[in-house]
């Protein structure tokens, strides 16, 4: 337990279908990430969150949108998504500046 | 253009060997090199880092090396347990005002009791 909470943990979602990720950390951490695995690809990047305000965004389709109400709290909201978007979406997060960020445990995403 | 490469995808080890694990880098700005563990179904858990300014660091099992001059590192798991089995993500630090992490694309390490 890494004190980083992903709900779901599994999704099969449609491509017309509207779905969000949710991420929670009491960490007292305020850099928050989206992350991308495919398989056998590397961890990709996708969004940075410092404290709530996104400061990365690594050309990401706009069919994935972040949303950090909170220090706490990360989202990923899902529409109109492809197979290929299918893939472990991880959250992690981090003390500004560290060197090291906790992963949740992911939602594993599918798109039919 | 991969900046953070782990070429081996797999490696068997027998229990009580030694594990090595490579990692390859281009950006020499790099200046935190990490590795992580992840076992299915889980997300990657931090196991060990290095600085740019060090050569190698140790913790019980696991030491990591760093030769910044050819641009590698590499994790030593000594003696490998079964329970090692998992993938290894090797991670760079930097650069830019993000200090953000780019990874490899991992190692699938199975111990072979």
């Amino acid at each position: 337990e890494t004190g980083v909470t992903q709900t779901p943990r599994h999704l099969v979602m449609g491509m017309t279908n509207k779905k969000s990720l949710k991420c929670e950390q009491h960490l007292g951490h305020n850099a928050m990430y989206w992350y991308k695995q495919s398989a056998k690809k590397p961890l990709e990047l996708m969004f940075v969150y410092n404290f709530k305000e996104q400061t990365e965004n690594n050309s990401v389709p706009s069919r994935f949108s972040p949303e950090c109400p909170n220090s706490s709290h990360l989202f990923l909201h899902l529409h109109t998504l492809q197979p290929e978007d299918s893939a472990l979406y991880l959250c992690a997060s981090s003390p500004t500046g560290s060197s090291g960020a906790f992963f949740g445990q992911g939602t594993r995403l599918t798109v039919v | 253009d991969q900046q953070v490469k782990q070429n081996s995808p797999s490696l068997s080890v027998q229990e009580g060997r030694i594990s090595i694990l490579n990692c390859d880098y281009t950006n020499s700005m790099f200046d935190y090199f990490l590795w992580y563990k992840k076992y299915p179904a889980e997300g990657p858990t931090f196991l060990i880092s290095i600085s740019s300014i060090k050569d190698k660091n140790e913790d019980g099992r696991f030491t990591v090396f760093l030769n910044k001059s050819a641009k590698h590192l590499s994790l030593h798991i000594v003696p490998s347990q079964p329970g090692d089995s998992a993938v290894y993500f090797c991670a760079a630090r930097g650069p830019g005002s993000a200090r953000q992490l780019t990874f490899g694309s991992g190692t699938q390490l199975t111990v072979l009791p």
